[in-house]
């Protein structure tokens, strides 16, 4: 199957920091990449869907200018949390989707467990 | 959006035992994927079945789309069976993105 990979695994910063995530699919291009968040003990809430050249799209309730993304190349999606606070605390995840018509098959990334304290 | 409905919410199954897991969606999808989410965070894939059937080793999977379900089959559960399971929908107009239900806590203890 396809391979996504995150960096870091995880990461601990200080109240008011940036904070980089990045997502890499390693053996095939993906023109689109998801960012999902999850709180313990619950679901993935998707936040944005990142295209590769393209600004990206943020779902309802999550603030663009405090997660910003860039889908630099066909292999490498940035999430980046700034100013981060202690409710920003979480597990970020990201999945690429395999470009097979008429399959959009998703793969995921292990996650970036977010701590600011 | 598709509203995507798991049940049961938790699971315990004495290892050897066999379960079945559902999901209901609101609307249609073409695009369905069941996953398993290790220990550690990883979701790993287990099946992308819009509609028919499939089977995986010991896991299979059913989705009759025209009644908006999907079934996943564990057999013969073993302990690395544990961890959650989620299935997830594209609704035909979402430009690709995947709605989560909330998942199925199964616990198989030896």
């Amino acid at each position: 199957g396809a391979v996504v990979s995150q960096h870091p695994s995880w990461v601990i910063c200080k109240s008011g920091t940036s904070v980089k995530i990045e997502c890499r699919s390693l053996d095939f291009q993906a023109t689109t990449m998801f960012w999902y968040r999850q709180f313990p003990k619950q679901s993935l809430m998707l936040m944005a869907t990142s295209n590769e050249g393209s600004k990206a799209t943020y779902e309802q309730g999550v603030e663009k200018d405090k997660f910003l993304i860039n889908h630099a190349s066909l292999t490498l999606s940035t999430l980046t949390v700034t100013s981060a606070h202690p409710e920003d605390s979480s597990f970020y995840i990201c999945s690429a989707r395999v470009p097979l018509v008429p399959t959009y098959e998703q793969y995921f990334g292990p996650g970036t467990r977010l701590t600011v304290t | 959006g598709i509203q995507v409905e798991q049940s049961p919410p938790d699971l315990i199954l004495q290892e050897g035992a066999n379960s079945t897991l559902r999901c209901n969606f609101s609307d249609s999808v073409n695009n369905l994927q069941w996953f398993h989410q290790n220990p550690w965070g990883q979701l790993i894939n287990l099946f992308y079945i819009p509609s028919g059937t499939k089977q995986n080793g010991r896991l299979s999977a059913t989705t009759v789309a025209t009644e908006r379900y999907s079934l996943l089959y564990i057999s013969s559960s073993q302990t690395t069976d544990s961890g959650v399971y989620f299935c997830a929908g594209q609704a035909t107009d979402s430009w690709g993105k995947l709605q989560f239900g909330a998942g199925t806590q199964v616990v198989v203890t030896p």
